[in-house]
């Protein structure tokens, strides 16, 4: 059974603090994503990591960056927080199996509070 | 750019009745299509994706690309299946492209 797990469920963040939200997946995968769940948007996707080291950015990067050092492991930064980073974090891991699409597994997610 | 359409932000319907969720993409390739859902206080998982065809909790999807449509249907609705439904369509480079979801109630 796939288990991707978040460091926080909540967390409470003053404006202009750095944020580190932390993502582990014990499976082995590949892949690793970063979104953003915000009710009326769906979600949208901030970054995301094919390989240790390697990343890409998403539909909407502007405020963060990603650290992956291992393959386990996918970091999500927020160099200098903001009350528009407000938002419900998730966090997924896939592996690369061909044509047919990945199936992602999420995490159960990081609620942001920014003030 | 792929987009992922999903126009009903809401939808009610009474138990027993059928229900469909809209999902419209563009994309002139070959689509990857998923419907992923999320119960109350639950992660999000995937419900079903269109290359299995096969119906899971009831529910199915055709891919029609004549009118690039992935509808999620199921013939009777259960008060369990209330939650949140999103469509999603992988590119070939592992991303996901979600639509905006669909909540989805089910009157008792």
């Amino acid at each position: 059974d796939v288990k991707v797990t978040q460091s926080s469920r909540y967390l409470v963040k003053r404006t202009g603090e750095k944020v580190f939200l932390e993502c582990v997946q014990d499976m082995d995968h590949e892949n690793m994503f970063w979104y953003r769940q915000d009710p009326g948007l769906g979600l949208r996707l901030i970054y995301f990591s094919y390989d240790v080291k390697m990343k890409e950015k998403g539909d909407i990067p502007e405020g963060y960056s990603v650290s992956r050092e291992k393959k386990e492991r996918f970091s999500l930064i927020l160099e200098s927080a903001s009350t528009n980073q407000t938002s419900m974090y998730l966090c997924a891991s896939s592996a690369h199996l061909g044509t047919g699409g990945d199936e992602q597994y999420f995490g159960p997610g990081t609620r942001l509070t920014v003030t | 750019a792929q987009r992922v359409t999903q126009p009903e932000k809401l939808l009610s319907v009474f138990k027993g009745a059928p229900v469909e969720l809209k999902c419209n993409y563009s994309y002139s390739g070959s689509p990857e299509l998923f419907w992923y859902v999320q119960y109350s206080r639950q992660r999000l998982q995937l419900l079903l994706r269109h290359i299995s065809r096969e119906s899971i909790k009831g529910f199915t999807a055709d891919l029609n690309k004549g009118e690039t449509s992935f509808h999620l249907k199921k013939p009777f609705a259960q008060e369990e299946d209330s939650a949140m439904y999103y469509c999603a369509h992988q590119t070939g480079a592992n991303n996901l492209f979600f639509g905006t979801g669909t909540r989805l109630t089910v009157i008792p």
